[in-house]
């Protein structure tokens, strides 16, 4: 079965930018999805179809795909962005999110 | 704006059954693929099933084929989860989410709601 690697976590000084990367074969040919989940809450999409956002997710967040890594890009991070960050894969007939990444603002 | 509540969580015995139950509002439900996402404790996000907008076509993680059954209802926009034979590592909270017309992302979720598989 497909997998996609996380690392567990990332920290990132206020205002400065955090790189998340999700491994996996050949991710590069898929599109792949970015949720940011915080405490308690249901995740929510941040980017979609590798690149794009969302209506409503600010500009800070960016995203790549190429070869076996995608990255989620947050740019001039702030306290809000602190959260858990999932990629995710999919097929007709299956979905696949990554491991997950806690992103730590100091 | 759309909105998407589960209900039908709770607490229940080991080998016992539970159905959960997802009522969307503010689109056209019938024209959009739903799923199933579950998160155990702690832990992070688990795929469990799909099904089309017609219905007629469903999906579902190794880990609950055979147990679980996903159905919709288009003219009582309520999307279900029948779950069988609930195990120990079944406890987690669900999610229904709406996929995106055109490809497998999920653009909107539920609050989620907990199950709990203990006796």
């Amino acid at each position: 079965s497909y997998e996609l690697t996380q690392p567990l976590s990332v920290s990132v000084a206020l205002g400065q930018t955090a790189r998340i990367t999700c491994g996996g074969n050949n991710i590069g040919s898929k599109n792949v999805h970015w949720y940011q989940q915080k405490p308690g809450q249901a995740p929510v999409l941040v980017i979609y179809r590798d690149s794009n956002r969302p209506s409503g997710i600010p500009e800070r967040f960016s995203a790549s795909n190429s070869g076996n890594t995608a990255t989620l890009t947050i740019s001039r991070a702030q306290a809000a962005d602190e959260a858990d960050y999932y990629c995710q894969v999919g097929d007709i007939s299956t979905v696949v999110f990554g491991t997950g990444t806690k992103v730590t603002v100091l | 704006e759309v909105q998407l509540l589960e209900s039908g969580g709770g607490l229940v015995q080991p080998g016992g059954s539970l159905r959960l139950s997802c009522v969307a509002s503010g689109f056209m439900f019938s024209s959009y693929a739903m799923n199933w996402v579950r998160q155990a404790p702690g832990k992070g996000l688990e795929w469990v099933s799909g099904i089309s907008g017609s219905g007629g076509r469903t999906y579902y993680a190794d880990s609950v084929q055979g147990r679980f059954t996903t159905s919709r209802d288009n003219s009582k926009n309520t999307l279900y989860l029948q779950m069988d034979s609930l195990r120990a590592e079944d406890t987690a909270v669900y999610y229904c989410a709406k996929r995106l017309m055109d490809d497998y992302g999920f653009d909107y979720w539920g609050q989620g709601t907990l199950v709990t598989v203990s006796s």
